[in-house]
């Protein structure tokens, strides 16, 4: 059975940073591009970053792009986001997902606030 | 950046109907369409892959259709559980677009 399961949200204060893990398994994690999605509270979903099964290529829209970094550990079947220079509109549920947007994890919530 | 709009943003029926969801997209975008439904306090779940492929273990009441820059998901007898916001999502070009999202509710 596929499972992701995300980790490391929390409250922040603007400006600060945070590192969101997701922990995959039931699949061959080296395998497949994997991706973040966020939905702000009470709004819809927002893509935020995909990385290729290396590692070696990411994409990320224009919203995130110089602040997030995404990255995957292979060995570990893990995926990570590195947020940085977070924003009141970061505020969200984060959710890890397949590339192929077949399978998501039960999302991880970030509050950015001071 | 594509923009996707569905329509309506709100939908009641009766149990038992037949509802159409549509989403259009600002460019063409291949057929790479995905549905996906969302129930409070969940994750979205696929619904339909790639315009018209129906994701294992969904019923199959649920289809959808479409091409070019128009597209469609169908609920051929809407059931109780059915309720959920609906959103589709254009996997064509970067950056990757959801629509707004459809509110499903049983009058």
């Amino acid at each position: 059975e596929v499972q992701l399961v995300e980790s490391g949200g929390g409250l922040v204060q603007p400006g600060r940073s945070l590192k969101l893990s997701c922990a995959a398994s039931g699949f061959t994690f080296s395998n497949y591009y994997m991706a973040w999605v966020r939905q702000a509270p009470k709004k819809g979903l927002e893509w935020v970053a995909t990385i290729s099964t290396s590692g070696s290529r990411t994409y990320y829209p224009d919203s995130v792009k110089g602040r997030f970094t995404i990255s995957r550990d292979n060995a570990k079947s893990s995926l990570y986001l590195q947020m940085n220079s977070l924003k009141s509109e970061d505020t969200a549920t984060y959710y890890c997902a397949r590339h192929d947007f077949d399978y998501w994890g039960q999302g991880v919530m970030v509050t950015v606030s001071s | 950046d594509i923009q996707m709009t569905q329509s309506p943003s709100v939908l009641s029926a009766s149990v038992g109907d037949r509802v159409t969801l549509n989403c259009k997209a600002s460019q063409n975008i291949n057929k790479y369409l995905n549905w996906y439904q969302q129930k409070l306090g969940e994750a979205p779940k696929l619904l339909i892959y790639n315009t018209n492929n129906l994701q294992t273990g969904i019923p199959s009441r649920f289809s959808g259709s479409g091409s070019g820059t128009d597209y469609t998901l169908t609920i051929s007898s809407l059931q109780p559980e059915d309720v959920a916001t609906y959103f589709c999502f254009q996997h064509n070009s970067w950056p990757l677009t959801f629509g707004s999202g459809t509110k499903l509710e049983i009058k």
